[in-house]
């Protein structure tokens, strides 16, 4: 069975600095990665995706993230922060193949909480 | 589009009580799911569908009704409601053999006393 570990629950950090969010995954086959972000009071949006092709994916606002199949690991980074990326990001995997119970189904990890202070 | 819409917003319901969470989209996607959002766990799927009248089990099905009788709509129904079920609601949707593109609703919030 899949699962998916982000490895801080919370990360404060000031406006326009860096920021890396961290996200370890477990799967012995292959998986579609993802990092969706969830704002205040709305619902989940996706940030960006990994399929295949080059292990470095950018996406809206800023964000990139990097897939490391030796590590099995999709950090996500942002070189400069502003107040309005204060949210809770998600980290999903799924598995391109699975059926049954498990198809299309989207692994979360536990979300991390991404607070930018001024 | 309107996109992935979901109503009510927000509830609250006594144990025991039963109630039905809408959810609509008019992208015309064959699949969707149902998935609760509880703290420190994030979301887990409850339900989903590969398309009208065809439906099948998550990771925790327990306590939850779905049924899909047209593209667009995929009720979720408490039969009887427990505390347990307090929880954020999200609803997502895609096309068929492109889950990797998911589509989320602004999600329902239930409390159960």
């Amino acid at each position: 069975a899949q699962s998916v570990t982000q490895l801080d629950s919370q990360v404060p950090v000031f406006e326009e600095a860096p920021v890396e969010l961290r996200c370890n995954y477990s799967s012995s086959v292959s998986v579609y990665l993802f990092w969706y972000v969830q704002y205040p009071n709305q619902g989940l949006q996706l940030l960006l995706k990994y399929l295949s092709g080059s292990t470095l994916v950018k996406g809206i606002n800023g964000f990139e993230a990097e897939f490391n199949k030796s590590q099995t690991s999709f950090h996500l980074r942002k070189p400069s922060v502003h107040i309005s990326d204060t949210a809770e990001y998600f980290c999903a995997v799924s598995d391109p193949h699975a059926g049954g119970t498990s198809y299309g189904k989207l692994t979360f990890g536990q979300g991390t909480i991404l607070t930018v202070h001024p | 589009n309107a996109g992935v819409t979901q109503t009510p917003k927000f509830q609250v319901l006594k144990t025991g009580q039963s109630m039905t969470l809408q959810c609509a989209q008019d992208m015309n996607h064959e699949y969707m799911s149902w998935y609760r959002q509880d703290p420190g766990m994030g979301l887990r799927l409850i339900h989903y569908s590969v398309g009208a009248g065809i439906t099948d089990q998550g990771e925790v099905p327990n306590g939850y009704n779905v049924s899909r009788s047209t593209t667009e709509d995929f009720p979720l129904r408490l039969l009887s409601a427990a505390p347990s079920q307090t929880s954020v609601y999200f609803c997502a949707s895609s096309y068929f053999g492109q889950q990797e593109t998911q589509y989320f609703g602004p999600g329902t919030r239930l409390l159960v006393l």
